[in-house]
């Protein structure tokens, strides 16, 4: 099984509508959990974090944890073509070095 | 407090020639790390400092990769005798403390082997 898994897509979503990310990973060990956003060209920059079990939200973004399932998802509300980008799952394996999933490429469709 | 700095930001290079590429953290940043992503993946890891110390080096990583962080300030990736499949984007990110802290990257080095 590899450490961070996310579906590639890409995964099409009509603007205005709820884009539902989702990431398994193998380390039950690990704490925290990280969703990072990449547009084209350009490094990943840090959208949302998650420790506990449940949901965080923050604007228009919901992290969703469930550690005994080892999941974590990101919802994107009123999804917008601004969010149209790559988002990569990554987790602390051990609880220490960081590993990203290969991503999901979202299009949010005008 | 400025980001994290990478140099250069392109480099094209023929095959067979050694390039090198330096990382500087944000400042106080105990924890750096140096990442490799080609198209349509994720940032592959490649190796990762605390302090000066270098903790691992994934063992997918050729012997021709080479990381330093001299004084546990800014880095250096060399690669040697590159090849084509080299071609990447390369990251630097950093953070404080140890593991499960925000990584922030930098901008990225893009190497091109030809």
């Amino acid at each position: 099984q590899k450490e961070v898994e996310q579906n590639s897509g890409p995964l099409s979503v009509p603007e205005g509508a709820i884009a539902s990310l989702n990431c398994t990973y193998s380390d039950r060990g690990s704490q925290s959990f990280f969703w990072y956003r990449q547009y084209s060209g350009k490094s990943p920059e840090l959208i949302m974090f998650i420790y506990s079990n449940g949901d965080k939200e923050d604007g228009r973004f919901t992290a969703q944890l469930n550690k005994a399932s080892q999941y974590v998802s990101l919802l994107i509300r009123d999804s917008q073509p601004s969010d149209s980008a790559t988002y990569l799952c990554a987790v602390p394996f051990r609880d220490d070095k960081i590993i990203f999933g290969k991503g999901t490429r979202l299009h949010i469709l005008p | 407090d400025t980001g994290v700095s990478q140099n250069p930001r392109h480099k094209i290079t023929k095959r067979g020639q050694n390039v090198t590429f330096r990382c500087d953290p944000i400042s106080e940043h105990n924890r750096l790390y140096w990442y490799r992503q080609t198209l349509g993946q994720g940032p592959e890891f490649l190796t990762y400092f605390q302090n000066e110390a270098q903790l691992e080096k994934s063992r997918l990583l050729s012997d021709r990769f080479s990381a330093e962080r001299p004084k546990g300030s800014f880095s250096t990736l060399e690669i040697q005798r590159t090849e084509q499949g080299d071609s990447a984007m390369y990251l630097c990110a950093s953070s404080l403390g140890t593991g499960g802290n925000t990584i922030y990257f930098g901008e990225g080095s893009w190497l091109t082997v030809v």
